[in-house]
């Protein structure tokens, strides 16, 4: 079935030490989302790939980056994790205007 | 003032019951409105998609849209257990590069046998 798979489905990392999460869709859809959602909260959109342009939010901390290096894998990195960031990540993906996204089912961090 | 508001229960029904969740917004650009579903522990999932205002049923669940009054509503008849879930409202209006979701904070739905 296509789909949109993150990997790993929980990850815990120290403070400080670099992380990376991953995200692949098979649904061929151009645009991908990373969001963050804490507990009981809405997800917050960090940025998103339409196509290979990066679309950052004004308000992601600089601590967030990511990469795309084709247009099945997005990568979501965490340079220095600060307690604060542990949350649920979850990657969507969207054929673009309008469209419904496609999230998988999200990596939880855990920051120690 | 939040973009998107939407009741944040908790919401505990019997089995059965009819369910009523809602949420209004303040961007009058919204023109996509949807609704997801989120069980524990795992990523949303689109449960109903309407474009501008109006009605659309699919099976159990309805969703009314009223632009003028910047209200959205997903109805639950007939609710049963396997509905017990977080649910997201969310809306997008029309971007170049790619639309944007913003997401209520969920009301999470407890449906009782």
């Amino acid at each position: 079935d296509a789909m949109v798979i993150q990997n790993p489905r929980y990850q815990v990392t120290q403070f400080g030490k670099p992380v990376t999460l991953s995200c692949s869709q098979t649904l061929n859809h151009n645009v991908m989302y990373w969001y963050q959602q804490k507990s009981s909260q809405a997800p917050k959109l960090l940025f998103h790939y339409y196509d290979k342009d990066f679309n950052n939010e004004a308000d992601t901390p600089d601590n967030f980056q990511s990469r795309r290096p084709n247009t099945s894998f997005c990568f979501l990195d965490i340079r220095s994790p600060g307690l604060g960031d542990a949350a649920m990540y979850l990657c969507a993906t969207s054929r673009g205007q309008g469209d419904g996204y496609t999230f998988g089912s999200g990596t939880r961090l855990t920051v120690v | 003032q939040k973009e998107v508001e939407q009741d944040p229960g908790p919401l505990s029904v019997p089995e059965g019951a009819i369910v009523s969740l809602n949420c209004t917004y303040s961007n009058s650009a919204f023109q996509y409105f949807m609704w997801y579903r989120q069980y524990s522990r795992k990523g949303p999932e689109l449960l109903m998609y309407t474009y501008s205002s109006g009605n659309k049923e699919d099976g159990r669940f309805t969703a009314q849209v009223d632009k003028s009054s910047k209200y959205i509503s997903l109805f639950i008849r007939d609710s049963q257990p396997s509905d017990s879930a977080t649910y997201l409202c969310a809306m997008s209006a029309i971007r170049t590069s790619g639309s944007r979701l913003t997401f209520g904070e969920g009301t999470q739905l407890t449906v009782n046998p």
